[in-house]
């Protein structure tokens, strides 16, 4: 069964640096989505991607944050300058149309030093 | 604002029996309705998707069922097997494409 992927699966910065964190979505999806979930905390909404341009986003998405679909399958979530409070697991998601089910990878664990 | 709220947060059961899960909510304005499995370390699988004009969908063991009037929704799992032991969570798309998580029932499920 497809699946979406993402790596690394554990990404380890200092605090100030710049992180990237890649996803591959299923290949004949049109919607993409980037979650977070820090420990012991809900899973919380930062962003969704249609037709190459955000179409949602939270208000954890400020300005430190971007992302990108550089080519046919990578989708890219770009943090600029790293926050401690920006330690937590990360969750990519992709869907056929946009009613139709989120599909989420295994998740990248980002941890600021 | 959504809120979402599941109770009980966690849960103990023998092999075998019959449970349901619940998730309450405060928008009745909604998309759409999923419900998730999340195992330790690991994503979120999809289960059953309840579209805003249905009342529920079954897959397998499991039946989802949705009641906007209440701002209610509950999973049932038949016969539970321990390899049902996870986090289950349920989610909810107010404004299209934006899920707004509950925070989950953790099951046990012993045999």
């Amino acid at each position: 069964e497809p699946e979406v992927t993402q790596t690394p699966s554990h990404q380890v910065t200092q605090m100030g640096q710049e992180v990237i964190l890649r996803c591959v979505p299923i290949s004949n999806h049109l919607y993409f989505y980037w979650y977070r979930q820090i420990l012991g905390q809900k899973v919380e909404f930062l962003v969704s991607f249609y037709n190459n341009e955000i179409s949602e986003k939270s208000e954890i998405f400020d300005d430190q944050f971007s992302v990108e679909r550089p080519d046919g399958s990578n989708f890219t979530l770009k943090i600029r300058s790293t926050k401690l409070e920006d330690s937590a697991m990360y969750f990519c998601a992709s869907s056929e149309e946009g009613e139709k089910p989120q599909h989420f990878g295994d998740g990248t664990r980002l941890s600021i030093l | 604002k959504q809120e979402v709220t599941q109770i009980p947060a966690a849960l103990s059961v023998p092999e075998g029996e019959n449970l349901v899960l619940n998730c309450s909510f405060t928008d009745s304005a909604i998309y759409n309705l999923q419900w998730f499995r999340q195992d330790p370390g690991k994503g979120l699988t999809s289960l059953l998707l309840i579209q805003s004009s249905q009342r529920e969908q079954t897959s397998g063991r499991l039946n989802a069922s949705l009641d906007k009037s209440s701002g209610r929704s509950t999973l049932y799992i038949a016969a539970s097997q321990p390899g049902d032991s996870a986090t289950y969570l349920c989610a909810f798309d107010n404004a299209g494409n934006m899920l707004t998580f509950g925070g989950g029932t953790r099951l046990m499920v012993k045999p």
